[in-house]
């Protein structure tokens, strides 16, 4: 069965950092690009970062680039996203998902909060 | 910067009737790269179609897909209690992901 477990969501400052995980399971997780969507309380779907299956490339929404980092570790088949600098604006549940072959996303986790307030 | 706008916003049916829910594009795109997607309150987003048309594993057959261009229509024939919720369009180009504002199923 395919897993998606996210982590390391909490409660941070303005200004602050937080790391996200996401231990993959169940599926050759080198083999696929993977992603993080995020969803502000009460709102619609956001994408936020891609990572390519082997970690050589990355894109970003304009609104993260400069201050996310996404990476992965396939010897661990895990996902990680760093956010710095974090604002108020950045409140939001943080989902993985896996992508498919016709950039879709067909496996999500269960997603994390992630709330940026003094 | 590809938009996608879904109407309506909101569509209030009942069980065993038929749902129709739009989205359109501001330019044309590529039907490969449309997806839809379903989100019940406190859950993850499930897909239901990839490629415009193309049905996710264990995705029942009452759901279809269709479209082109700019204009994408997922269709919900015989609604199940269990098929309100929120409905996501998506689309993939040049390394931007994008959704929908979404469109609110309720009974």
């Amino acid at each position: 069965e395919v897993q998606l477990v996210e982590s390391g969501g909490g409660l941070v400052q303005p200004g602050g950092s937080l790391r996200l995980s996401c231990a993959a399971s169940g599926f050759t997780f080198s083999n696929y690009w993977m992603t993080w969507v995020r969803q502000a309380p009460g709102k619609g779907l956001e994408w936020v970062a891609v990572v390519k299956h082997d970690g050589a490339e990355d894109y970003y929404v304009d609104s993260v680039r400069g201050r996310f980092t996404i990476s992965r570790d396939n010897a661990k088949n895990s996902m990680y996203l760093q956010m710095n600098s974090l604002r108020v604006d950045d409140t939001a549940v943080y989902y993985c998902a896996r992508v498919g072959g016709w950039d879709y996303f067909d496996c999500w986790g269960q997603g994390t909060l992630v709330t940026v307030s003094s | 910067e590809i938009v996608l706008t879904q109407s309506p916003g909101t569509l209030s049916l009942s069980p065993g009737e038929g749902a129709t829910l739009s989205c359109r594009a501001s330019q044309t795109v590529n039907s490969r790269n449309l997806a839809w997607y379903q989100q019940k309150a406190g859950q993850a987003p499930r897909l239901l179609l990839y490629g415009a048309s193309y049905r996710a594993t264990g995705i029942p057959d009452r759901f279809s897909g269709s479209g082109s261009g700019t204009d994408f229509t997922l269709t919900i024939s015989r609604l199940e209690p269990e098929d309100f919720a929120v409905y996501y369009c998506q689309h993939y180009r040049s390394w931007q992901y994008t959704f929908g504002q979404g469109t609110k199923l309720e009974i």
